[in-house]
């Protein structure tokens, strides 16, 4: 997996748009990007995932760069519910290769 | 929603007791896996499944073991809790080798 680096915490204001980014400078092609977060200890909340296109679904946006050496997660209208931990993770998919490695990830907190 | 689930979601035990962790899952998920926690750190992944009858190890040495009998079900057992055993464990659940992984509750360990 490559490494990811992701800064500890981020502060956000509530009905703000929180981005949080992810350097993944040494991932391979076949690599991909996920998100995950984890609220309070619970167990981890998949969010998204992408290869090189930019992503999104209901709950957030996923911007990989050209060179895919960077991505950002963008959650566009964050609510103090949104407060978590959130993991960024480049993986190889496929067959017996496909687990998660956890990092530090980044401790998001909204703000009222 | 996914549906995983863990019991028993706490449990306090006296050292040298054996314990079976039990985790579910109804999604027909063939992989499954296994990741432990202590309180603010980083999530470890101690054991993974690709199907039936197949276990692996994984990135953390554990002295848990863990059984794969039936697609559904994925118990961890620990033959002779020890206070270092102390910790949070998560069991997840994928569909395919790139997509989500689902987290259930997890399960709070505490050995005396």
């Amino acid at each position: 997996d490559a490494k990811t680096t992701q800064p500890p915490s981020m502060d956000c204001a509530e009905g703000r748009a929180a981005n949080l980014p992810c350097n993944h400078s040494t991932i391979s092609g076949n690599e991909y990007v996920y998100w995950y977060r984890q609220i309070h200890s619970q167990g981890p909340q998949y969010i998204i995932h992408g290869l090189k296109n930019n992503e999104t679904n209901e709950m957030a946006s996923l911007i990989i760069t050209e060179d895919r050496k960077s991505s950002t997660l963008i959650l566009p209208h964050a609510t103090l519910r949104d407060t978590a931990v959130y993991y960024c993770i480049a993986t190889v998919g496929g067959g017996s290769n496909y687990k998660l490695t956890f990092g530090k990830g980044t401790l998001l907190t909204v703000n009222p | 929603e996914a549906d995983i689930y863990q019991t028993p979601r706490y449990l306090v035990i006296g050292t040298g007791k054996k314990i079976t962790l039990e985790c579910s899952q109804t999604m027909g998920h063939d992989k499954m896996y296994w990741y432990q926690q202590d309180p603010g750190m980083e999530l470890h992944l101690i054991h993974y499944s690709y199907g039936v009858n197949s276990t692996e190890k994984g990135d953390l040495s554990s002295e848990s073991t863990v059984s794969r009998i039936r697609t559904e079900h994925f118990p961890l057992t620990l033959e002779s809790a020890r206070p270092s055993h102390t910790s949070q464990y998560l069991c997840a659940s994928s569909a395919t080798d790139r997509g989500p992984m689902f987290f259930g509750p997890g399960t709070r360990l505490t050995v005396l």
